[in-house]
């Protein structure tokens, strides 16, 4: 069965340093990987997305992430954090038609 | 695009109440998706569907819940005499068919009392 690992529940960082939020994945196939971020009381809004083509994949708001296999790891960077940065991250997996979602990295980010 | 919208955004209601969730998803988009979120955790898998066919259903359903999308557009989501444990995010989400990514509604707060 397919599962993400989000490490870390709560992450804080300074305005302007580097964001670092670690998702692992387990997948028997080539899997298909994103982060959503979710704002207090709202939905859930896609940050970027793995399909198996670029292993380094740009998102928006300036975030990217890492696909590597060999580490079965999914990282999320930014490299310099705002205010507005400040939410919950979801790594999460495609699996059979549905996702697989992680606990969810609280960042927040002081001034 | 119009996003996908979920209504109401809020709901209180008493323990033993039924409720029913509106979701409307992308014009365009086929598939709907139904996720449970409770406080602290990621969203939870209830049921999908691929224009108003249900085809999957999370053992987390139980026989209080039911969901429909009659018409392969617009989809709803009712829970039958409602119980505390029932509190939760319920989260709306519809996709392309052939593509991976799904899109999120706000999300409905139900609190049980």
């Amino acid at each position: 069965a397919q599962s993400v690992t989000q490490l870390g529940s709560h992450v804080s960082v300074s305005e302007g340093a580097l964001v670092l939020l670690r998702c692992n994945y387990s997948s028997s196939v080539p899997p298909y990987l994103f982060w959503y971020v979710q704002y207090p009381n709202q939905g859930l809004q896609l940050l970027l997305k793995y399909t198996s083509a670029a292993t380094l994949v740009k998102g928006i708001n300036g975030f990217e992430a890492e696909f590597k296999k060999s580490e079965t790891s999914f990282h999320l960077t930014k490299p310099s954090a705002h205010m507005s940065d400040a939410a919950e991250y979801f790594c999460a997996v495609f699996n059979n038609r549905k996702l697989i979602w992680g606990l969810g990295t609280s960042l927040a980010v002081n001034p | 695009d119009t996003g996908v919208s979920q209504d109401p955004r809020h709901k209180i209601t008493k323990r033993g109440q039924n409720v029913t969730f509106r979701c409307d998803p992308i014009s365009e988009h086929n598939r709907l998706y139904w996720y449970r979120q409770t406080l602290g955790q990621g969203p939870e898998f209830l049921t999908y569907f691929q224009n108003e066919a249900q085809l999957e259903k999370s053992r987390l359903l139980s026989d209080r819940f039911s969901a429909e999308r009659p018409k392969g557009s617009f989809s709803t989501l009712e829970i039958q005499r409602t119980e505390q444990g029932d509190s939760a995010m319920y989260l709306c989400a519809s996709s392309l068919e052939g593509r991976v990514e799904q899109y999120f509604g706000p999300g409905t707060r139900l609190t049980v009392t």
